[in-house]
């Protein structure tokens, strides 16, 4: 089936570091990839669209200068949390479907635990 | 915008049968998705409705009534690794962007 690959797994860092965070789709091309975060007890809150050649899309709130998004092949996105601080330490989750399959299910990467220190 | 409600906790004993209800507000509805999320760990698909009426897959089913704006989960013949978060989330367009609700805990005892 389906696979997303997300990397890294946990990140603890200083605040004022930048961190990157892969989501690969391992066996499909993806175009469009989604970019939630998840604070303790909470839902999921998406951030942004990613997509494949052209600039994401940002949900209101979310600060674009802040929160890069690179998605440059079909099988890969990238977020990268600039200059990061206490409260931007969360849960972090990529998700994908095939391309032209928006209808199926969406595939989760394991998720990226940020703490910022 | 989206908005959907959930309630925030349910409580069932093994063996048991539960229903998880999930009402939404949403333009552009594609379909509405069930997602289980244990401690820790990222958000697992169950099953999903694009249409209406019942989609059943092993011990969960789901079922949704687009007129009523309103779906739900049922979980039959419960088991403590059921223990766990479930998400409603509402499909919006057909890329897949989602919106999810709050969540609710299942707490199954013995």
């Amino acid at each position: 089936g389906a696979v997303v690959s997300q990397h890294p797994s946990w990140v603890i860092c200083k605040s004022g570091t930048s961190v990157k965070i892969e989501c690969r789709s391992l066996d499909f091309q993806a175009t469009t990839m989604f970019w939630y975060r998840q604070f303790p007890k909470q839902s999921l809150m998406l951030m942004a669209t990613s997509n494949e050649g052209s600039k994401a899309t940002y949900e209101q709130g979310v600060e674009k200068d802040k929160f890069l998004i690179n998605h440059a092949s079909l099988t890969l996105s990238t977020l990268t949390v600039t200059s990061a601080h206490p409260e931007d330490s969360s849960f972090y989750i990529c998700s994908a479907s095939p391309t032209g399959q928006g209808n199926q299910p969406q595939h989760f990467g394991d998720g990226t635990r940020l703490s910022i220190l | 915008g989206q908005s959907l409600e959930q309630p925030s906790e349910v409580t069932a004993v093994e063996g048991a049968i539960v229903q998880i209800n999930c009402t939404y507000q949403t333009s552009g509805f594609y379909g509405l998705s069930w997602y289980q999320q244990h401690d820790g760990g990222a958000p697992t698909f169950l099953s999903y409705n694009g249409l209406d009426g019942l989609e059943e897959t092993g011990r969960f089913s789901s079922f949704l009534s687009r007129s009523d704006s309103y779906g739900y989960l049922l979980l039959q013949e419960l088991q403590m690794k059921d223990s766990a978060s479930y998400f409603c989330a509402v499909r919006i367009g057909d890329a897949g962007k989602s919106t999810f609700g709050d969540g609710t805990t299942l707490t199954v005892k013995p």
